[in-house]
């Protein structure tokens, strides 16, 4: 099955940690993107890349990094200079040519 | 900047009640606009979309959106919901970078539905 896959479902750290959320996909995307989810908030777009070893800063990259060394994966680390990571992280696909993405389960970020 | 903006954060309709959800963009150019949807515990998915042509546009479980270009519109409407349409429902419409030739996506803030039994 194609599709999305995000890793882990949940994660908890402690404040001051650097964590690193999993994206891969197996759809043959070239762009992939990374949102957060919170409450009220609708999804906000932290980072996107359309292809390897590139990638721009969305509205809210601060505290944030992101790596695309290969076409399947784009993880994204949430530094300790993230001021509010706890949330929920989506990771989505698309193909150059289509606004349509495609989105995996979400990892639900737990910083205390 | 682009902006979408969905006019309820929350709505509570009973079995066979009709729905429509409010949508409203602030983007004068070319748009194309979708309504995903994001069911208690599965991925979000894409309910519909409208990139050019007729302005209403069906998409699945009997859901239907219009295009209004005048009015900047795009709501979303189901003649009678179903407690299986409980989710939260959120508009984007595509947002064109024009330094980077990039095209990205913006979210409105969501609309929780919960349908009643």
């Amino acid at each position: 099955d194609g599709g999305i896959t995000q890793s882990p479902k949940y994660l908890f750290r402690k404040e001051g940690q650097n964590v690193t959320l999993s994206c891969e996909q197996n759809l043959n995307h070239d762009a992939m993107y990374w949102y957060r989810q919170d409450p009220g908030q609708g999804l906000r777009l932290i980072y996107y890349s359309q292809i390897v070893n590139d990638f721009q800063k969305g509205d809210i990259a601060e505290g944030y990094s992101v790596s695309r060394e290969k076409k399947e994966s784009f993880p994204l680390t949430v530094t300790s200079a993230q001021k509010n990571p706890t949330a929920f992280y989506l990771c989505a696909s698309s193909r150059v040519d289509s606004y349509e993405q495609y989105f995996g389960p979400g990892t639900r970020l737990t910083v205390t | 900047a682009q902006s979408v903006s969905q006019h309820n954060h929350h709505v509570i309709l009973s079995e066979a009640a009709s729905l429509e959800l409010g949508c409203n963009y602030s983007y004068g150019g070319t748009v194309n606009l979708f309504w995903y949807v994001q069911y208690p515990g599965q991925h979000l998915q894409l309910l519909l979309k409208y990139f050019s042509g007729d302005p209403l546009v069906k998409g699945i479980k009997g859901f239907e959106a219009e295009f209004i270009k005048s009015k900047f519109s795009f709501n979303l409407r189901k003649p009678s919901v179903q407690w299986s349409d409980t989710a939260e429902y959120f508009c984007a419409v595509n947002a064109p970078f024009v330094n980077s030739g990039y095209s990205t996506l913006t979210f409105g803030k969501g609309t929780m539905l919960l349908v009643s039994p």
